[in-house]
This record gives C-alpha cells, structure tokens and sequence, in this order.
C-alpha cells in the first residue's frame, strides 16, 4: 500500500520569503512519481510540480523546486520568494499501486500555506 | 497535455435526488478518474473509468451509489445517486500522463 505523509496542517510566511513545505512517503514500488498541486479556495487543482523515482536531479519550475531525498523518501516543496497568490492549499500525491495497464495517485492530506505581506 | 472540462461548477440539491458529472478532455485518453473530496480533507479516488468496460470501483464506492459512464474515449460522466448531506464535497474527474495528472474544474456538491 502506498501512503504519503504531510506533516504541517497549515504554515505562515512572509512575502518574498521563502518556505518549505514536508511530505514523506511510503511504497513498496521501484518506479514511482512524486507530484505536488495547489488547491487555491476556488477548488481547482493546480499541478506544480513532478519528480519520478528515476530522475537524478530535483525537479524545477520557476519558482518551485523539489528537494527529493529518495533514500529518506521525502520530496518537500521550495516555493521560492513567496507572493500573496500563493496562499493556498497544497498537496503531494504519488503515483504507484500499478495495476494491470495503469497506476493510481494518493494524495497527502494537505499543507494550509498563508502568505502575509 | 490534456484540458477537461467539467460542468456543473456548483449545484445545491435536494437530499434524495441524483447529479450527473460530466466531463470532457479535449484529446483521447484511456482511463478516465474520479475523485471525491470531503470538506477539509483531501482527494479520495472513488473509480477509473477505461472506455468500453465497467469502472473499478475503490473499497467503500458502489456502483448503484456512483454510476459512470465512459462512452468514449474524451468523455466521462459521474452520478451521485440518491444524495444525503453526507455526500456535500468536491468532485474532480482527472486524467493521467507520463509526467502529469490533470483536473477537471471540480463540482462543488451541497446536498440539502
């Protein structure tokens, strides 16, 4: 069975700072990936960001970057130089559990990130 | 990558009535997934739709709870069946590629 963990219910920052956000997973799977979305209030899933099992270096997009310790099985987000747009919530998910032909996502339960000015 | 389109955005219903989820990807894909997600919790697969088969379904969804429809390869529809307040949450249809998984809008359901 796979299952992620995040830690942090909700998390504060002040604009242009930068933050971290914790997630840890578990699977018993060889070939894996990593994604993190963005909830914002209007109930949209926002994707941010992949990393697979595979990959050598951490995932970059702008301002988001995963820090992926594979032998720790953690894969936090860096949101860079936060702004006020990205007061949201925020999740990791994992995709495994392959099943005949296709694998599936389980989700975190979810990091409240507030950003103050 | 792929956009959906899902409608309704938002409905309030009657408890004892059903709502039928559609939505729509603009490009071919093989299996279709459905998600629930409760209020301040996070997203729980309720089935994958493969086009020209029955859905699998996840341990605790039914298929007389939440009928799906999967009559091609760009669209899918979910039904919630005889509605109770306990079934107000957010419902996503998404599908899967390489190296992202993409949402519809989500229906934000209130049952009354």
């Amino acid at each position: 069975a796979q299952k992620i963990t995040q830690t942090q219910p909700g998390m504060f920052v002040q604009e242009k700072e930068a933050v971290t956000l914790d997630c840890t997973y578990d699977t018993s799977d060889q070939s894996y990936g990593l994604f993190w979305y963005k909830q914002p209030s209007s109930g949209e899933m926002i994707f941010l960001i992949y990393q697979g099992s595979y990959d050598e270096q951490n995932a970059t997009e702008g301002r988001y970057s995963l820090n992926f310790q594979k032998a720790r099985k953690s894969a936090n987000l860096v949101i860079s130089a936060s702004q006020l747009g990205d007061s949201a919530m925020y999740f990791c998910a994992m995709r495994g559990g392959w099943r005949s032909g296709y694998s599936t996502l389980t989700f975190g339960k979810g990091t409240m990130l507030l950003v103050s000015p | 990558s792929a956009v959906i389109s899902q409608k309704p955005s938002r409905d309030i219903c009657q408890r004892g009535t059903s709502l039928t989820i559609q939505c729509q990807v603009d490009s071919q894909v093989t299996m279709m997934f459905w998600y629930r997600q409760q209020p301040g919790q996070s997203l729980t697969l309720i089935a994958t739709a493969n086009q020209g088969s029955e859905a699998t379904y996840e341990s605790g969804f039914v298929i007389d709870k939440f009928p799906i429809s999967r009559p091609n390869l760009t669209f899918s529809t979910l039904t919630v069946s005889n509605m109770s307040p306990e079934d107000s949450s957010i419902y996503l249809c998404s599908v899967e590629m390489e190296t992202e998984a993409f949402f519809g809008q989500g229906t934000r359901l209130t049952v009354v």
